[in-house]
């Protein structure tokens, strides 16, 4: 059965520091990769996906992610976080075949002003 | 274009009772996943609607649990009878079909007492 590990659950951060949050994976065929993002009193939304080509995605409001087969990680990034970055933040994994969208446990990101 | 709509936002009930909860996906839209999400875990699917039929209900406790999707539309989820670890949040997702991106809802946030 396939799993998603997300390794920190909380990541404290001042303004303009950068941000790596970890995902890794588990599951023997081809996947299709996503971060989500809830804000504060908000819904599950999309940050950015991955399907197939260049591995090194870019999402919205800065954010990219990268897909490294080998280590089944799908690592997200920021070079520069703001105060509106305050949220919780999803890795979840679909099968290619079915789109069984199997999330990981979240970290919340707090970002001091 | 409009976005998932779920309702009730809140629900409070007596362990034992039943509780329905209702969806509807954005138009056109031919995938429909409920998800439960336990505070402080990520979304964990319960049960997955390709139109009208089920691709996915592995998760989903069948003996107190029940979900349909009749007319390939809108969707009710059903918790009979209720009991305290039911607490949580039943979020309602559509995607146009699978492998494509995931749209949540609001959620319906669950109190059993």
């Amino acid at each position: 059965a396939q799993s998603v590990s997300q390794h920190n659950h909380h990541v404290i951060l001042s303004e303009a520091a950068s941000l790596e949050l970890g995902c890794n994976y588990s599951y023997g065929g081809t996947v299709n990769l996503f971060w989500y993002v809830q804000y504060p009193g908000q819904h599950l939304q999309l940050l950015l996906k991955y399907f197939s080509g260049d591995p090194l995605v870019k999402g919205i409001k800065g954010f990219e992610a990268e897909f490294i087969k080998s280590k089944f990680s799908f690592n997200l990034r920021k070079p520069s976080v703001q105060w509106s970055d305050t949220a919780e933040y999803f890795c979840a994994l679909g099968e290619a075949a079915g789109n069984k969208l199997t999330f990981g446990g979240g970290t919340r990101v707090l970002v001091k002003p | 274009e409009a976005g998932v709509a779920q309702s009730p936002r809140y629900k409070i009930i007596e362990k034992r009772q039943s509780v329905a909860f209702w969806c509807n996906p954005i138009s056109g839209h031919a995938t429909l996943y409920w998800y439960q999400q336990i505070l402080g875990q990520g979304p964990k699917l319960l049960i997955q609607f390709q139109n009208n039929g089920v691709v996915d209900d592995s998760q989903l406790p069948k003996d107190r649990f029940s979900a349909e999707r009749l007319k390939g539309v809108d969707s009710t989820l059903k918790i009979q009878p209720a009991k305290l670890e039911d607490s949580a949040v039943y979020l309602c997702a559509s995607s146009f079909r699978t492998n494509t991106e995931a749209f949540f809802g609001q959620g319906t946030r669950l109190t059993v007492v």
